[in-house]
């Protein structure tokens, strides 16, 4: 599994409320990405990591921010939810060397908002 | 026009046959390609990745690569009600940094038996 978690892995909030997503390796790895999930879209990237305070956006960046203080974790935030936002959410790394275009993903959040 | 491209399905195939799932993309420069295997309510798992045209085995598995038709397949052999889920192809471009895939919306596999 790469070693890597999401916390929570589900959540229910109310719309305009800030939430939280973290997502944590235990094997060092440089990049780290945010994706959503939605049927009919399929997976899209938000914001992704190459290094300690080192971010970008992705496709779908509008409403998120991110943030990496520690190589280990990978925050997302939603400033302040939408039903839109309603999605799973998936945090994914690349490993260093000759795999390092090859990304591994968590076990996922589920994001309800009402 | 997506960037990358597979039918939805369903695709169903009686167990033990060659279930071939397929997926084109827009970027010519495109150098790598993944396929993930995803079951319900689970996240991506990866099954292969291929840089080359040509063809590459991996026990049942084999992904084909044309290029020049910007195409990749993933064909799997003696099909198992096991290899029922989503298959998600993703392929990164030349454009941008930081490794990033583009992925299509998947192709949903039934095997039956």
């Amino acid at each position: 599994d790469a070693g890597i978690t999401q916390s929570p892995r589900h959540k229910v909030t109310e719309t305009g409320t800030p939430v939280t997503l973290r997502c944590h390796q235990t094997e060092n790895h440089r990049y780290m990405y945010w994706y959503r999930q939605d049927p009919g879209h399929g997976l899209r990237l938000i914001h992704y990591s190459y290094g300690v305070k080192d971010t970008d956006k992705g496709e779908v960046s509008d409403g998120y921010s991110v943030s990496r203080s520690k190589t280990e974790d990978f925050l997302l935030t939603l400033e302040s939810a939408t039903s839109s936002q309603t999605s799973v959410y998936f945090c994914a790394i690349s490993p260093a060397g000759t795999n390092a275009d090859t990304q591994y993903f968590g076990p996922g959040t589920r994001l309800t908002v009402l | 026009q997506k960037e990358v491209e597979q039918n939805s399905g369903p695709l169903s195939v009686p167990e033990g046959a060659i279930a071939s799932l397929n997926c084109t993309y827009s970027d010519r420069g495109s150098q790598s390609f993944f396929w993930y295997r995803q079951y319900s309510g689970k996240s991506p798992e990866l099954i292969m990745s291929i840089y080359s045209n040509g063809d590459k085995e991996d026990g049942r598995f084999t992904a084909q690569l044309n290029k020049a038709s910007q195409y990749v397949s993933l064909l799997i052999r003696d099909s198992q009600p096991s290899d029922s889920a989503t298959y998600l192809c993703a392929v990164k471009g030349v454009t941008g940094g930081g490794n990033k895939l583009t992925f299509g919306t998947g192709t949903q596999l039934k095997v039956e038996l």
